[in-house]
């Protein structure tokens, strides 16, 4: 079945620390990978996505997010956190249908990221 | 560019009772979904419309109907709510069904059936 598995539920994090938050994938075929990011009582925002090209991407607010294929990973990274950044961050995969169409986006659980000061 | 607007914010329904909730999205995209967002488990696809005049189901439909009503504006009723349907529900739109589209979501409706 087709999965995107995000191991923490929450990941906290001293303010001016690196941070990561994990996410790991099963799809067949080639991923589409996305990162989106919840504020309290807000819809989710686009950070960053993932289709072909640079394992390495760059998205909003100094985010950026490493392709493993080997290990089907996505994980997401900052290199100074934000007390601002606190938030939850949810990995999604985009996959093909049977009918040929790329009509559904699977989410992960969600990591509740906490960015002390 | 006010995005994806969603009303109501906030309802509450007793079993049985029907509502509709609206989404419109002033950004010209073709595509629409419907999300329910329940603790733990990430956001679940209810409906999306590909383009005006088609719907589809996606993972979670039952107990759920929707309306593409043109362009602009995607509802999701439901016709006898259950307990089970207390959630948050989420409407998104995509320029198109490409699989690098990213999608932008409105505020949410926070709904709770009694």
């Amino acid at each position: 079945a087709q999965s995107v598995a995000q191991p923490e539920d929450q990941v906290n994090v001293a303010e001016g620390n690196p941070l990561t938050v994990k996410c790991t994938y099963s799809v067949s075929g080639n991923p589409y990978l996305f990162w989106y990011v919840q504020y309290p009582n807000r819809g989710l925002q686009f950070l960053l996505k993932y289709i072909t090209g640079d394992n390495l991407v760059k998205g909003s607010y100094g985010f950026e997010a490493e392709f493993n294929k080997s290990q089907t990973s996505f994980h997401l990274k900052k290199p100074s956190a934000l007390v601002s950044d606190s938030a939850l961050y949810f990995c999604a995969v985009r996959v093909r249908l049977l009918s040929g169409g790329y009509n559904k986006l699977i989410f992960g659980a969600g990591t509740r990221l906490a960015v002390h000061p | 560019n006010a995005g994806v607007t969603q009303t109501p914010k906030f309802q509450v329904l007793k079993t049985g009772q029907s509502m509709t909730l609206q989404c419109a999205q002033d950004m010209n995209h073709n595509s629409m979904y419907w999300y329910r967002q329940d603790p733990g488990m990430g956001l679940r696809l209810i409906y999306y419309s590909a383009s005006e005049g088609t719907t589809d189901k996606g993972e979670v439909p039952n107990g759920y109907n929707v309306s593409r009503l043109n362009k602009r504006e995607f509802s999701l009723r439901l016709e006898s709510a259950a307990p089970s349907q207390t959630s948050v529900y989420f409407c998104a739109s995509s320029e198109g069904q490409g699989p690098g589209r990213e999608q932008y979501f409105g505020p949410g409706t926070r709904l709770t059936v009694t």
